[in-house]
């Protein structure tokens, strides 16, 4: 199956910085979205970006498809933007996830 | 936000028992999935719904179950539960087609096998 690896694993920032996590797939894929897990647990989609770049307010993201990987950009971070990040890929139907990449941005 | 509904939100339960979690959405999506996260593993596919009495495995189903008997309701049972399926169950739901490929979470169900 599809295989997803994401890094970096834990990214510690300052309030403020900037930050690029990466998402690498071992196949093609026609559907990749972008998730963040604030500490409550709670999961939000944040782009659905098979190809292209997207950006909404301070993030965004570029899928290079024909290269098999996916960036996602935060700007200014702030400490909301913290918690995991995941990509998924796959098909129409179902996705596979990555293990996350965990960012904290201290104040 | 996605109306999903995830019930019951924590549950302690014993070996061998077994064990119902249910998820309701109001969107009329016709994807539906259960997903299990778990330190170190990241979210897992158990099962999927792609319409309703229509379902298939994910990565990690044995063990468990699955029922749709409507388009709004995605049952997942464990027939006896191990502490191994001690873990934080997640329902999604997906549109396709015209509503598109963007999964929605609910808000997550906390399992302990004792």
């Amino acid at each position: 199956g599809i295989q997803v690896e994401q890094s970096p694993p834990d990214l510690i920032l300052q309030e403020g910085a900037n930050s690029t996590l990466r998402c690498n797939f071992s196949d093609s894929v026609n559907n990749l979205q972008w998730f963040h897990q604030n500490p409550w647990g709670q999961l939000i989609n944040l782009f659905y970006i098979p190809s292209g770049t997207k950006q909404n307010g301070r993030l965004s993201a570029t899928t290079v498809a024909t290269e098999r990987y996916s960036l996602l950009y935060i700007s200014s971070s702030q400490t909301t933007d913290s918690g995991v990040y995941f990509c998924a890929v796959g098909g129409s139907e179902k996705l596979v996830f990555g293990k996350g990449t965990k960012l904290t941005v201290n104040p | 936000d996605a109306g999903i509904t995830q019930s019951p939100r924590h549950k302690v339960t014993e070996t061998g028992t077994p064990v119902t979690l249910r998820c309701h959405q109001t969107e009329n999506h016709r994807y539906m999935y259960w997903y299990r996260q778990d330190p170190g593993h990241g979210l897992r596919l158990i099962h999927y719904s792609y319409g309703v009495k229509d379902t298939d495995k994910g990565e990690v189903s044995d063990g468990y179950s699955v029922s749709r008997s409507k388009t709004e309701d995605f049952l997942l049972t464990l027939e006896s539960a191990t502490s191994s399926q001690t873990s934080v169950y997640f329902c999604a739901i997906a549109g396709g087609g015209f509503f598109g490929n963007t999964i929605y979470f609910g808000e997550g169900s906390w399992l302990t096998v004792v």
